[in-house]
């Protein structure tokens, strides 16, 4: 059964960097049909894609985050990590990973792990 | 990329139907057969309940139903109840491989 846990700290200090894991269980993130993403929400608000990873590597980010945002893989351990930069309190949110299927938009979601950005 | 256009709220009586539109450009919901809908009540992940436009996951109620014609996909939930009572989000697939959401929607059973 696949399983996505987000984990990493709840607090971080503005002008930091948010960092992020999500381990896969249940599925390999090796096959060529899958690729692996993150979403985020702030409190209140709606649902803002973040980027995505694909087998190879090859990353896709929103345009409005892309300049600090980075997103990698370690398909061996079954982990991807979101690396975003000079966090402010707008930063936090929810952060959402999920697991992609190319040729649909067929998804699943990881339970979502909070992220505050306070000093 | 800009965000998709939701209207902010909808509202309808148990056993009614209600749609819920969602508005884009040809370089999202337009240009693909990739637009998905999502549920979410509060404090709760969002749950898929459409993809591809008008597939149902398993375990998804046939009450609910999408479609699209031209840059705008809608979603309608038919026989309304108590418990449809949520945020609705649409998302689509765009030409430069991201994604992109809706503001959100949502609804309300009067």
């Amino acid at each position: 059964q696949l399983l996505l846990q987000e984990s990493g700290p709840g607090l971080v200090k503005p002008s930091g960097t948010l960092s992020l894991t999500c381990t896969v269980s249940g599925d390999s993130m090796s096959s060529r049909a899958y690729y692996w993403g993150w979403i985020r929400q702030p409190p209140g608000k709606g649902l803002e894609w973040i980027g995505s990873i694909n087998y190879s590597g090859r990353t896709s980010y929103n345009p409005s985050l892309k300049s600090r945002v980075t997103i990698s893989a370690d398909t061996s351990k079954n982990k991807f990590s979101l690396n975003l930069d000079s966090v402010t309190a707008a930063d936090t949110a929810l952060y959402y990973c999920a697991k992609y299927i190319q040729n649909t938009m067929r998804d699943y979601w990881g339970r979502g792990t909070l992220v505050a950005v306070s000093s | 990329q800009s965000a998709l256009t939701q209207p902010a709220s909808v509202s309808g009586s148990p056993g009614q139907s209600i749609t819920i539109s969602c508005t884009g450009t040809s370089s999202d919901i337009g240009g693909f057969n990739y637009v998905s809908w999502y549920q979410q009540y509060p404090g709760k992940a969002p749950k898929l309940m459409i993809y591809d436009v008008t597939n149902r996951p398993s375990g998804v109620s046939t009450r609910f139903s999408g479609s699209k014609s031209g840059n705008t996909a809608s979603l309608t939930i038919s026989g309304l109840q108590a418990e449809d009572e949520a945020h609705y989000y649409c998302s689509s697939y765009t030409t430069t491989n991201t994604r992109v959401f809706g503001g959100g929607t949502h609804l309300t059973v009067l």
